[in-house]
């Protein structure tokens, strides 16, 4: 089976910008979550995505957004992009989104944002 | 609130050592917890978990974790270290009730030859 695999890997962008990164989950997974890491922060969950509803959603503020697709693909948002935003976007899947799964992560995105 | 302090930010050991890197947790309910490795420009690796049951763990490339409730601790260990161990490490935990993982800051270990 293909991995997570998440588009674009790299990414630049200036501050007000908006963004939006992508994440395909592995076949058959139909949950996604979406963390965030930066060197300051460490790693931040954003929020969960289970057959296209939004399960869970940590501390962010709501210029980060997402969704989930009917094929469980997931695309996440920021809008009006901050200096502070730069960081590996990282998504991860599991097949019900049940803790004792396993989630398998993918590369994650990197953004820069100038 | 669920917490995770991972004690060390860098772990230097020399290969064939013993790799020993800690991790507290702190949670008002019974807690599963995870190790993860993250190797440069990847995603992150499961290398075990506690969930429920035995309380000593094995995971992969023979590393291995004990559950302490009374300590609240789930120490990641590994009797000798390989080159290709060098990575960044990261314990977690989640209620149970849900998959929203909280990590520690993470540990950096380098192995020496």
């Amino acid at each position: 089976k293909a991995g997570v695999t998440q588009t674009p890997r790299y990414l630049i962008k200036t501050r007000g910008q908006q963004v939006t990164l992508s994440c395909s989950p592995i076949s058959g997974h139909r949950s996604v979550s979406w963390y965030q890491q930066t060197p300051g922060q460490g790693l931040q969950f954003l929020f969960e995505y289970f057959s296209e509803t939004q399960r869970n959603k940590g501390n962010f503020p709501g210029r980060f957004s997402g969704r989930q697709f009917s094929n469980s693909r997931s695309e996440m948002n920021v809008s009006t992009l901050e200096l502070g935003d730069s960081a590996l976007y990282l998504c991860a899947s599991s097949q019900w989104g049940e803790v004792q799964e396993t989630q398998y992560f993918g590369p994650g995105t990197r953004l820069l944002v100038l | 609130a669920q917490s995770v302090t991972q004690l060390g930010s860098h772990v230097s050991v020399s290969e064939g050592a013993l790799v020993l890197l800690r991790c507290n947790y702190s949670s008002s309910v019974p807690p599963y917890l995870f190790w993860y490795v993250q190797y440069p420009n990847q995603g992150l690796q499961l290398l075990l978990k506690y969930t429920t049951g035995a309380t000593l763990v094995k995971g992969i490339n023979g590393f291995e974790a004990e559950f302490k409730k009374s300590e609240t601790s789930f120490h990641l260990t590994k009797p000798s270290a390989h080159m290709s161990d060098a990575a960044e490490y990261f314990c977690a935990v989640s209620d149970r009730y849900g998959n929203k993982l909280v990590f520690g800051a993470g540990t950096i270990l380098r192995v020496k030859s």
